[in-house]
């Protein structure tokens, strides 16, 4: 089993659409979270933490469940310029490694 | 803050060559360094850690006398590939971490071997 699994998408929205997606990972011990963007060739950079009460940044709302080990990612008002793969990060350990999904793509249309 | 530059971008070389990439901090100090590979719709995979004036340390299955890490200074690791041959051919992306769970990408190196 994977250590992080995301469903890849694609989501298909028109702009000022809601879009949500979720993020479940496997190792109970897990500390960190993050949601990451990567647009297309590019490197992937941090769009916000994870915390265990949840948090909003903007049009980003983030939620972690720990019993159930997932985090969500719920983007509204959608912009043609969210469209990105969105990264789910889980950091397991003490030592800053960091384990990746595969990425969830949203594309936003208008 | 938090920049960090990876050089060259994108390199194209013929099989049986060594290709070295670059990764540095440019306004911090990196206590720990990463390369991941992710190739096309797939994740970020882990290569190796890399902690300045230490060996690296190779995830499962990452061949260490293939990918040579060094890490000089708290601003710059390198990694070479040697003997590149066309399975090597990958996005090279490395990070930097000043302490934290963080990390700080460079822009990726994109390595096509013919």
């Amino acid at each position: 089993r994977k250590e992080v699994e995301q469903d890849p998408g694609p989501f298909n929205v028109p702009e000022g659409a809601t879009v949500a997606f979720n993020c479940t990972y496997s190792n109970s011990a897990s500390q960190s979270f993050f949601w990451y963007r990567q647009d297309c060739r590019k490197e992937p950079k941090l769009l916000m933490s994870v915390y265990s009460s949840g948090n909003e940044d903007g049009r980003f709302t983030a939620q972690l469940n720990r019993a159930s080990q997932y985090i969500s990612l719920l983007i509204r008002d959608s912009k043609l310029s969210d469209s990105a793969t969105y990264l789910c990060v889980v950091n397991s350990g003490g030592d800053y490694k960091l384990s990746f999904g595969a990425g969830t793509t949203v594309t936003v249309r208008a | 803050g938090a920049v960090v530059s990876q050089h060259p971008s994108w390199v194209i070389c013929k099989s049986g060559t060594s290709v070295k990439i670059e990764c540095r901090s440019l306004d911090f100090q990196a206590t720990t360094m990463f390369w991941y590979r992710q190739f096309p719709k797939q994740s970020l995979m882990l290569m190796a850690t890399s902690n300045e004036g230490s060996k690296a340390t190779y995830e499962q299955g990452v061949e260490k006398d293939k990918f040579l890490i060094n890490h000089a200074s708290l601003t710059l690791s390198t990694l070479t590939v040697t003997s590149a041959h066309p399975e090597d051919s990958s996005f090279y992306i490395c990070s930097a971490s000043r302490g934290e769970n963080i990390q700080y990408f460079g822009a990726g190196t994109r390595l096509s071997v013919l």
